[in-house]
This record gives C-alpha cells, structure tokens and sequence, in this order.
C-alpha cells in the first residue's frame, strides 16, 4: 500500500519568513495530493491540493509543487504569519484511498 | 449543511471494556474513513469504505478493532477489550467518492480515554 513520509516533523520560523514541507510517496499510481491543516484542539481542513496532471498550483500565500518522477510533493508557505502555526499533513491518494504523512508542526515566531 | 458527526465526543472506560464510536457522514458522501491520533501524533489510517465495496481494513491494529457501515451511511467503529494504548482521539472523515479528488471532510473526533 501507499507509504507517506513528511519532514520535518517540527518547523520554527519568523513571521514574514517563508516556510516549506517536504514529503514523498511510494505508489506511482497516486494521483491526488492533498494538505491539511489542523489547528490545536480542532478537526484537519483542506488548504490545498494538487493533481498529478499538474506540477505546480499557488493560492494567494500558499504554493503546492508536485514532481511525479521523484514522487515527492512540496508545501511552500510565504510571507507566514503566527495563524499559520498549526500542524500540516500531507496526503497522497489513488481511487480515494488516501494515506497522510505524519505531519509538520509548523510554530511561526510573532 | 451539515458536517460530518461523530458521537459521543468523549469516552472513558475502563481497561477490558468494549466501546462503540458513531460516525454520521455527510449526506450523499459514498466514502468514509477511520483515523487514529493519539497525542501530538499525525493521522493513522485504519479503514476505508468505498459505496458497497469491500472495506480496506489494512490499517485496523489488531483483531480488536472493527468497523461496520451500514446503509452506506453510518458507521460504526468498535474496539472490543480496550487497552490503555488505544487512547486516542478516533477521526472520521467522508468524501463524495466516485472519483480521485476528492476532499475529505473530517468530523469532530471521539477523545476515547481507557484507564
């Protein structure tokens, strides 16, 4: 079955700094790469995702990079602020089957 | 509308006793999903229901742990004989399925805590 792996597994940056995830899969056939975001105490939510017929999609701050022949895919967080602090998962899914990442405590640094 | 429910929102037992967790997905979502985070830990998979297909059930940790879905909607997850590491806060999360992306969408947890 898939096997995600994330690093780091903590992250401290000042705010305005630039922040950036990193994770690799194992199947091939994966094809939907999701992040979460969850807060303290809250359920994860949807922040981005791509697709594996796309190499790269940006959303105002927030930036997802994909590349098929290395699997490995990218969250890239500019200009972060102290809301960003959160814990962020990575997904990677074939057909719905969907497998997260251990995920990244992300701390930004008033 | 509504979210994805799960009750009851806490639990506590004690060691040896078997439990039942509820998840109510969204209407009309075909896929629904089982999670496991313990303390500060990330998302452990534990089962998958895809419309009337037969669950992937890789992730459940021992012969303890089962998973029903009825009607394609509710599901119950159960944990027979709890042991004091199957504390946890349980995640469930539904999609409309049918196709590969596909957000989830994730209910509010059950914090189980077994003595």
């Amino acid at each position: 079955g898939e096997n995600v792996e994330q690093h780091p597994s903590t992250l401290s940056v000042q705010e305005g700094d630039s922040a950036v995830i990193k994770c690799t899969y194992s199947d091939s056939a994966s094809n939907y790469f999701p992040w979460y975001k969850q807060e303290l105490g809250k359920r994860p939510q949807l922040i981005i995702d791509i697709r594996s017929n796309v190499g790269e999609k940006k959303d105002q701050r927030i930036a997802v990079t994909l590349n098929k022949t290395a699997k490995h895919f990218s969250l890239h967080i500019t200009e972060t602020q102290p809301e960003d602090s959160a814990v962020y998962f990575c997904a990677a899914s074939r057909n719905n089957d969907m497998r997260f990442g251990a995920g990244t405590r992300l701390t930004v640094k008033p | 509308g509504a979210g994805v429910s799960q009750s009851p929102s806490n639990k506590v037992t004690e060691k040896g006793k078997d439990v039942e967790l509820r998840c109510d997905p969204i209407s009309g979502h075909t896929a629904l999903y089982w999670y496991r985070q313990s303390l500060g830990q990330g998302l452990e998979f534990l089962i998958y229901f895809q419309g009337n297909s037969a669950p992937d059930k890789s992730g459940l940790p021992s012969d303890r742990f089962s998973a029903e879905r009825t009607g394609g909607s509710v599901s119950t997850l159960t944990i027979q004989r709890t042991q004091q590491e199957d504390s946890a806060v349980y995640l469930c999360a539904s999609s409309r399925g049918g196709r590969s992306y596909n957000e989830q969408f994730f209910g509010p947890g059950t914090r189980l805590t077994v003595l």
